[in-house]
């Protein structure tokens, strides 16, 4: 099936520091990766749409200078945290949507990445 | 009123236990429809798939979904405690390309 490999795990920064996380999909070519955030107990919520070789489309409220997402290629999809503080500490996880039989789609995640900002 | 509705629980339940978790929707426009299963600190992962309504089964998991009501359901038959996580109903319309999540449901199987 479709995997998508996100690398780091888990980080730790210093405030003020900038951190990247890669999200690869190894076994398929993803054309649209989307990034979330997720807090404790709580759901996932969308940052943005990134689409192969384009602008990544954010969500209302989530700061494009500061979260930048590049994909430059269709297996690879990266978000930076530029200027990390403590308030960035969450659990970033990214996605592929991924073609299906019948001309549907599905999705599938990454294992997440939990960024902690000291 | 949110898009998607969930109870987030916690649900505890017993060992062999049938799972009846919930979701309701708001958007006549959705048409596909997704379960998933997040551990806790992993991503989630996708455990039923479902386009339209009716009923899918897999194993022990049943997916049910009712457009007329705007509601659709995961029942998981034999709890296991490997069940315990959090259960993410997620739904997106034909055209659009993101999708829009339950808040989860916390689901603990106990011995």
């Amino acid at each position: 099936g479709a995997v998508v490999s996100q690398h780091p795990s888990w980080v730790i920064c210093k405030s003020g520091t900038s951190v990247k996380i890669e999200c690869r999909s190894l076994d398929f070519q993803a054309t649209t990766m989307f990034w979330y955030r997720q807090f404790p107990k709580q759901s996932l919520m969308l940052m943005a749409t990134s689409n192969e070789g384009s602008k990544a489309t954010y969500e209302q409220g989530v700061e494009k200078d500061k979260f930048l997402i590049n994909h430059a290629s269709l297996t690879l999809s990266t978000l930076t945290v530029t200027s990390a503080h403590p308030e960035d500490s969450s659990f970033y996880i990214c996605s592929a949507r991924v073609s299906i039989p019948d001309r549907k789609w599905s999705y599938t995640f990454g294992s997440g990445t939990r960024l902690t900002v000291v | 009123q949110k898009e998607v509705e969930q109870d987030p629980g916690p649900l505890s339940v017993p060992e062999g236990a049938i799972v009846s978790l919930n979701c309701t929707y708001s958007n006549s426009a959705f048409q596909y429809f997704m379960w998933y299963r997040q551990y806790s600190r992993k991503g989630p992962e996708l455990l039923m798939y479902t386009y339209s309504s009716g009923n899918k089964e897999d194993g022990r998991f049943t997916a049910q979904v009712d457009k007329s009501s705007k509601y659709i359901s995961l029942f998981i038959r034999d709890s296991q405690p490997s069940d315990s996580a959090t259960y993410l109903c997620a739904m997106c319309t034909g055209t659009a390309s993101k999708l829009t999540f339950g808040t989860g449901t916390r689901l603990q199987v106990t011995l």
